[in-house]
């Protein structure tokens, strides 16, 4: 089947730092990969995705490569802000099932001024 | 315009209780999804509608969990005598019809189970 597997958090950071959070996946079919951000109260919005190997996702200066040799999805900001603080969740759809979205378990991310 | 709503925001049952979470998708779209986030988890799919038709229930954790779409818009989740394991935020989304379309998601149903 399939399943996404995220670095755990917390990921505490200084403003302007370098940001990476891992993702990699198991998939049986060609899957698309999305990142999508859960800001405090509010509801899940997507972030990010790429849909074939070696696409490259990007938004709000985030940005994510598809990489089927490594199975990997990791998500990348240059330099943070604390308004990046939220949780963030690597995800998958591949065509064999159907239009559901399968999910990491979510890091969050905290940035301090 | 507006975006996925879900009511109540927030609901507590007693065990044995039955319950019903609504979701209005936004309007037009044909396909709508129903997720369970359990506490610092990942969401995971629950069922599937495009229009009326419920094309996927294969997430659904026991025949306790029951979900309709009568007239192919608003949906209700509803779940039979709960117990404390279904404890979680029940996450609805909707998207035009196709896998290239995104999927909108509602603020979510927190549900607490006593």
């Amino acid at each position: 089947g399939n399943s996404v597997t995220q670095m755990e958090g917390p990921v505490t950071l200084s403003e302007e730092a370098f940001l990476t959070i891992n993702c990699t996946y198991t998939a049986t079919g060609y899957p698309s990969l999305f990142w999508y951000v859960q800001y405090p109260g509010e509801g899940l919005q997507l972030l990010l995705k790429a849909t074939k190997a070696d696409d490259k996702g990007s938004n709000k200066g985030f940005e994510a490569t598809y990489r089927k040799e490594t199975t990997s999805f990791h998500l990348e900001k240059g330099s943070v802000q604390v308004s990046d603080s939220a949780v963030y969740f690597c995800a998958l759809r591949t065509d064999n099932a159907g239009n559901m979205l399968t999910f990491g378990g979510g890091t969050r991310l905290m940035v301090k001024p | 315009g507006a975006g996925v709503s879900q009511s109540p925001r927030y609901k507590v049952a007693k065990r044995g209780q039955d319950v019903a979470l609504r979701c209005d998708p936004i309007s037009g779209h044909v396909s709508l999804f129903w997720y369970q986030q359990a506490l610092g988890q990942g969401p995971e799919f629950l069922t599937y509608f495009q229009n009326e038709a419920q094309l996927d229930k294969s997430g659904l954790p026991s025949d306790r969990f029951f979900a309709e779409r009568p007239e192919g818009s608003v949906s209700t989740l509803k779940i039979q005598r709960t117990q404390q394991e279904d404890s979680a935020v029940y996450l609805c989304a909707s998207s035009l019809t196709g896998r290239r379309y995104e999927q909108y998601f509602g603020p979510g149903t927190r549900l607490t189970v006593t």
